[in-house]
């Protein structure tokens, strides 16, 4: 599986932008870039993904570096709920076999404070 | 739309004994995937099934075991359980494999 890197933590104010980084030097043509969350004694959180193009959602914004190789998810203002951990995993979109699954590396513990 | 459910939330077990953990998918959702988290190992995905038939496995040993139903529900076994078999046990639902995925809110085991 491609591999990912996060910081381990970072820290935001209430209501500023927060940018969480990904770097995926190896990442293949066909990788989905794909970002969850897990808040506090919940299950993962589906956020976004991409593939080249930025993409926005009600939740984040996914920014794409034109070569592929890191990313960045942006909250454009956070709020205290939005602290939890934030997982970037690939996928390969050609399918089959391991790519069924999510491969999660150990995230960035984001803070928020009020 | 009702989300994942797993039941039950929480369990306790003896070390020797074996569980069931059960899954419900969201409705249409025909792919379910359980994941073990731990602090010491995070997320580590078990296996993957789709139209009742398993399509991928993870690095768990063969006392972990799932199986899928024709109406999409799943359940997953441990036997002979151990203590590190200690964790949140997720289960997650998508439509096909390249769609997000949901999850459920997890069972917690602990193994005494």
């Amino acid at each position: 599986d491609a591999k990912t890197t996060q910081p381990n933590s970072m820290e935001s104010n209430e209501e500023e932008p927060v940018h969480l980084p990904c770097n995926h030097s190896t990442i293949s043509g066909t990788d989905y870039i794909h970002w969850y969350r897990q808040l506090p004694s919940q299950g993962p959180e589906y956020v976004i993904h991409g593939l080249t193009s930025n993409v926005n959602n009600r939740m984040a914004s996914l920014a794409i570096a034109e070569d592929r190789k890191s990313s960045t998810l942006i909250l454009h203002r956070a709020t205290l709920r939005d602290a939890a951990v934030y997982y970037c995993i690939l996928r390969d979109v050609r399918g089959g076999g391991s790519n069924y699954k999510l491969t999660f590396g150990k995230g960035t513990l984001l803070t928020v404070n009020p | 739309k009702a989300g994942v459910t797993q039941t039950p939330r929480y369990l306790i077990k003896t070390r020797g004994q074996q569980v069931t953990l059960s899954c419900s998918p969201i409705s249409g959702h025909r792919s379910v995937s359980w994941y073990q988290q731990t602090p010491g190992q995070g997320l580590q995905f078990l296996f993957e099934y789709f139209s009742e038939t398993q399509r991928n496995k993870g690095n768990f040993p063969g006392r972990f075991s799932g199986r899928q139903f024709s109406n999409s529900r799943s359940e997953m076994n441990v036997s002979t359980l151990e203590l590190g078999d200690s964790a949140l046990y997720l289960c997650a639902s998508s439509l096909t494999f390249l769609y997000e995925q949901y999850f459920g809110p997890g069972t917690r085991l602990t193994v005494t």
